[in-house]
């Protein structure tokens, strides 16, 4: 059971690259979840996606895309990157029930560096 | 809007103490409460977690307790030792299941 994967680990982009951070649960999950964690400002929700074919903006979307490609794969794209999106970024899912929600379980993490 | 508050932020103790993690939040409307540990360059990993509807819950040397009306949760570790050293973090899931954190306390316990 692998849980929740994401890829890559590390980059290291130069200001207005391209790239997407991909993520996948095996938990048949339906809300999944991208946060950024910074010093000094903790973890910060960016995107969610409540169920397969919708997604939400979070605290801080300005700069970010996603796609919930289907139940199993949430991505986070940055169409031009820039040093303020330095971070390491983490996605999570989580498993809902009757008006509730139980336990999130989060990936390892990408940690980005924009110069 | 939903904000947690952990003190203190850094916490240093002799190996062996009983030490308590404090964690508050502004709107006693949350679905749960989660605590997670974070090793230095590392991901998140789920300790506890405790329903709206329960007063605490409790896996080894950890105990953790929530009070709803007040805003506030305990972490409790028992007999800490050095591998307990790790930033613990706070968080109450929001409407939509998202996770609200603190900014997290750092412990470290010296042998």
């Amino acid at each position: 059971n692998a849980g929740v994967t994401q890829t890559p680990k590390f980059q290291v982009l130069k200001t207005g690259q391209s790239m997407t951070l991909q993520c996948a649960q095996d938990m048949n999950h339906n809300s999944m979840y991208w946060y950024r964690q910074d010093p000094g400002m903790g973890l910060r929700l960016i995107y969610y996606s409540a169920s397969e074919g919708t997604t939400d903006k979070g605290e801080v979307p300005n700069g970010y895309n996603v796609s919930r490609l289907n139940k199993r794969e949430f991505s986070l794209r940055l169409e031009s990157a820039a040093p303020s999106q330095t971070s390491v970024y983490f996605c999570a899912s989580i498993s809902t029930g009757t008006l509730t929600y139980n336990e999130q379980f989060f990936g390892p993490g990408t940690r980005l560096t924009v110069l | 809007k939903q904000e947690v508050t952990q003190i203190p932020a850094a916490l240093s103790v002799p190996e062996g103490e009983n030490l308590v993690l404090n964690c508050s939040f502004t709107d006693s409307a949350i679905y749960n409460l989660q605590w997670f540990r974070q090793d230095p360059g590392k991901g998140l990993t789920s300790l506890l977690l405790i329903q709206s509807s329960q007063r605490e819950q409790t896996s080894g040397r950890l105990n953790a307790s929530l009070d709803k009306s007040s805003g506030r949760s305990t972490l409790y570790i028992a007999a800490s030792q050095p591998g307990d050293s790790a930033t613990y973090l706070c968080a109450v899931t929001g409407s939509q299941g998202n996770l609200i954190f603190g900014k997290g306390t750092k412990l470290s316990v010296k042998p």
